[in-house]
């Protein structure tokens, strides 16, 4: 999914520390997601956004921020990194049906 | 409440067989219905959607899904399954402004 893409695609960190989580789109959409998938528990939605000036938490917001920097650009943040935030994380964006378009995923151990 | 269903972990078929992936789901209004697969290693990739219209739908790799208001379900369907087709498999609906997805389940393609 060369139209999303996500930085670091994998990253070991300890609890404790701040981690950021960026992600990036050519896709020319206003709208960004933040998911977590742990197995078993499928896709749940961390944060998203419509455009730059507009920020929604998910299901799951508590332990992280984001930052939407412009149209292309929304990055996630684990202010203190917890081992319970061990996960795959992913970026999606979308169009107006909703159809979404993932990245390739940011895998995040937290020791 | 919003609710999306996947009944089985694991489904499992030998080549060359159909196979099925159920999905159900719950909410108000007329629903959009996505199926979505990942490969290992990979994030979601968009498989095909229903908004309106016929109630089969056509999309990717020979996938197709019905879409049965009766029965409030979204099953995805090939008639003939390659091993190459073994990944892990997820429906989604959406819920006004996002898709609620469900558990998943891990086709497995045997030769």
């Amino acid at each position: 999914d060369a139209d999303v893409t996500q930085t670091p695609r994998n990253r070991i960190t300890k609890t404790g520390k701040r981690i950021m989580l960026e992600c990036s789109q050519t896709k020319g959409h206003d709208r960004m997601y933040w998911y977590r998938q742990d197995p078993g528990l499928g896709l749940r939605l961390i944060y998203y956004s419509f455009d730059v000036k507009d920020i929604n938490k998910g299901e799951i917001s508590d332990g992280y921020s984001v930052s939407r920097q412009a149209q292309a650009k929304f990055s996630l943040s684990l202010e203190s990194a917890i081992p319970n935030q061990t996960a795959l994380y992913f970026c999606a964006t979308s169009d107006l049906t909703l159809e979404q378009f993932f990245g390739p995923g940011t895998r995040l151990t937290v020791l | 409440a919003q609710s999306v269903a996947q009944p089985e972990d694991q489904v499992n078929v030998a080549e060359g067989n159909p196979l099925t992936v159920k999905c159900t789901y719950s909410v108000s209004g007329n629903p959009y219905l996505f199926w979505y697969v990942q490969y290992p290693n990979r994030g979601l990739q968009f498989l095909l959607k229903y908004i309106t219209g016929d109630n089969l739908v056509k999309g990717s790799y020979g996938f197709e899904a019905e879409f049965n208001k009766s029965q409030t379900s979204f099953h995805l369907k090939k008639p003939s399954a390659l091993v190459s087709d073994s990944a892990l498999y997820f429906c989604a609906v959406r819920f006004t402004d996002k898709l609620i997805f469900g558990t998943g389940t891990r086709l497995q393609v045997f030769p």
